[in-house]
């Protein structure tokens, strides 16, 4: 088990362009979830992933942001057109299929954005 | 829509003491799981301890406790035998076990400072 892993880990960018971030769950895990963290606050939930469908999105994923989960494996979240406001903290989840679990969400390190 | 509030933003206490740090949420569910996650500086977020709403018994996880007040919605952790290791900012975390939308609602953290 290695355990969520995100790349890349920090990312900086200029305001108005576009990053991708990525994130390779628990290989036996085939739910995924992305948040977000900004400083001095918890997580706030973006969307979230069963297999390769997205089956719920937050009001708080602009449509500048797209996730995607091809395959049902590895997923990467895009943010078009950045904004100072975007920079955050945005970590990847995982968790195991309903039933075999009690709803527990395995968190990767993060990826740290500034957008300057 | 669910919430949870940490009413502590920081907490302190002295090695080897006992410390509590508190949580109470608001759902109109009777099915769900809370959780509490440490999240060291500049660490990723980890699982401390889960307990599902439809046991009554409280969970324990070695030095970590949680008491489970279904009714008033109060969802507390007791940490015995404070060690240095445990500084870290602590989150408390609902989400619904009925299917469909499983983000993680969390709190705004409690930051524990341990005193040597």
């Amino acid at each position: 088990d290695t355990g969520v892993s995100q790349d890349p880990r920090h990312k900086i960018t200029k305001r108005g362009q576009n990053v991708t971030f990525r994130c390779d769950p628990i290989s036996e895990h085939n739910r995924l979830y992305w948040y977000r963290q900004t400083l001095g606050q918890g997580p706030e939930f973006l969307t979230y992933f069963q297999n390769e469908a997205q089956l719920e999105k937050s009001r708080l994923l602009s449509d500048r942001f797209s996730a995607e989960r091809p395959k049902g494996s590895f997923s990467t979240l895009e943010i078009q057109r950045t904004e100072q406001g975007d920079s955050a903290m945005y970590l990847c989840a995982s968790s195991k299929p309903p039933g075999q679990g009690a709803g527990e969400q395995y968190f990767g390190p993060g990826t740290r954005l500034t957008v300057t | 829509a669910q919430t949870v509030t940490q009413s502590q933003p920081e907490m302190s206490v002295q090695e080897a003491e006992t410390v509590t740090l508190s949580c109470t949420y608001d759902t109109s569910e009777s099915d769900y799981y809370l959780f509490w996650y440490k999240q060291p500086p500049s660490r990723q977020m980890i699982l401390v301890i889960r307990q599902e709403a439809y046991k009554q018994q409280n969970a324990t996880e070695n030095r970590f406790s949680v008491n489970f007040q279904k009714a008033a919605k109060s969802f507390s952790l007791k940490i015995s035998d404070s060690q240095l290791g445990d500084a870290a900012m602590y989150f408390c975390a609902y989400t619904y076990s009925g299917g469909g939308a499983d983000g993680l609602t969390f709190g705004k953290g409690t930051h524990l400072i341990i005193q040597p």
